[in-house]
Formats: structure tokens, sequence, C-alpha cells
């Protein structure tokens, strides 16, 4: 059974600060990595996609990935309280089923004003 | 449109009755996923197809499930006989190609009684 795990939260940080958001994996295979974001009764929105290790950085996110330690995180600078939401880590499976993605529980942000 | 659709955003059905799923995928998008998300839990991989063809339905949990896309667009997702447990939101994804990043409808909300 593959694996995703985040903390769940509730993450509080005070507007302007560094957030950042982490999730492990078990499938050693796996070798691509997104972050959604979903507000209370929406949709995941897609924020980031990682699929080589190191950083990437889009605006105000920076997503991070070691393949080697099954790790990958998001870090979102200057957090605004429309950042308020629950972010989901999602983990493509190895092999002939790669388009399969198996998601955490996802961590709920809240941004204090 | 320009996202993908998903029709009803809410349904509430009798248990044992059969209900339907509507999906309309972003134009041109050859891949459709769908999802099922529990509350307080990220979206569980139901089925995938790729154009008309399911390659998998690993994740159906029952033979009450059952989905079709016969002109490789327009997905429907049918349950029969439904029970309490499937009370979730239903996600529909679609990706341009099998392993790009996946883009969610608002989900249908569904609710047995």
């Amino acid at each position: 059974q593959k694996e995703v795990e985040q903390n769940s939260g509730p993450l509080s940080v005070p507007e302007g600060a560094i957030a950042s958001l982490n999730c492990t994996y078990s499938d050693r295979g796996s070798q691509s990595f997104f972050w959604y974001r979903q507000y209370s009764g929406k949709s995941p929105e897609l924020i980031m996609s990682i699929y080589s290790n190191g950083d990437k950085e889009d605006g105000r996110f920076t997503a991070q990935l070691n393949k080697a330690s099954q790790y990958v995180s998001l870090l979102i600078r200057d957090s605004q309280p429309s950042d308020s939401a629950t972010y989901l880590c999602a983990v493509s499976d190895s092999g002939g089923s790669n388009y399969k993605l198996t998601f955490g529980k996802g961590t709920l942000l809240t941004v204090n004003p | 449109g320009a996202g993908v659709s998903q029709s009803p955003r809410y349904k509430v059905a009798k248990r044992g009755q059969d209900v339907a799923l509507r999906c309309d995928p972003i134009s041109g998008h050859v891949s459709l996923f769908w999802y099922q998300q529990a509350l307080g839990q990220g979206p569980e991989f139901l089925t995938y197809f790729q154009n008309e063809a399911q390659l998998d339905k690993s994740g159906l949990p029952s033979d009450r499930f059952f989905a079709e896309r016969p002109e490789g667009s327009v997905s429907t997702l049918k349950i029969q006989r439904t029970q309490q447990e499937d009370s979730a939101v239903y996600l529909c994804a679609s990706s341009a190609v099998e392993n790009q990043p996946q883009h969610f409808g608002d989900g249908t909300r569904l609710s047995i009684l």
C-alpha cells in the first residue's frame, strides 16, 4: 500500500511569515510530485509540480524534493490570509501505473492577519 | 469551457437508488480520472481513462460502481444501489496526456440518506 504522509495541522503562521509544509512518501520509485491547494468546499487547485531533486520556485512558492530521503516540501513566502487552505501533497505511482496519484490527507494552513 | 466541468454539484439520493455523475474534461485532454474524497481525507483514485479506453479501474470500491467515456470526452460515473458509505465528494480530473499534471473539477457532493 503506497502511502503519503503529511502533518494534518493546523499550521498557524502570522501574515508575512514563511509557511513550511512537509510530505513523505513510501514509493521509492515515484517520479512526479505535486502540491495542490484546496479551499473548504472547493476542488484541489494545482500549485506546484516537481520532478527532479532540488528546489523549484514559482512566485512566493518553492517546492523542494529529496528523492533519497523520500521527502517533498512546499515553502510559502510572505504568507497572506488568502493562503489559508488545506494543502495536499500528491505523488505518482512508480512503474506502469505512474498516471495514478496518491494523495496525503492534507495540511490545514491558517495565516493570521 | 476552460476548466473541468462536473454536474450536478450536489446530489441527494435515498439508499438503494442509482445515481449518475457527469464530467466534461478540458477540451483536448486525453486522460481522465475519477477520485473519491471523504471528509477530512485526500482524494482517492477510482479509475482512469485514456480517450475512450478504461485502462485502470482498480480503485472502484465495488461492482456497484461503473464508469464510461464512450466518445473519449465526457465521462459518467454511475453508482448502483447506493449505500450510505458512498456519501463523499466525487472529483473528476483531466490531463493533456498521461503524465502531465491533473486539473480538477469542482466535484459532485453525493449524500445518501
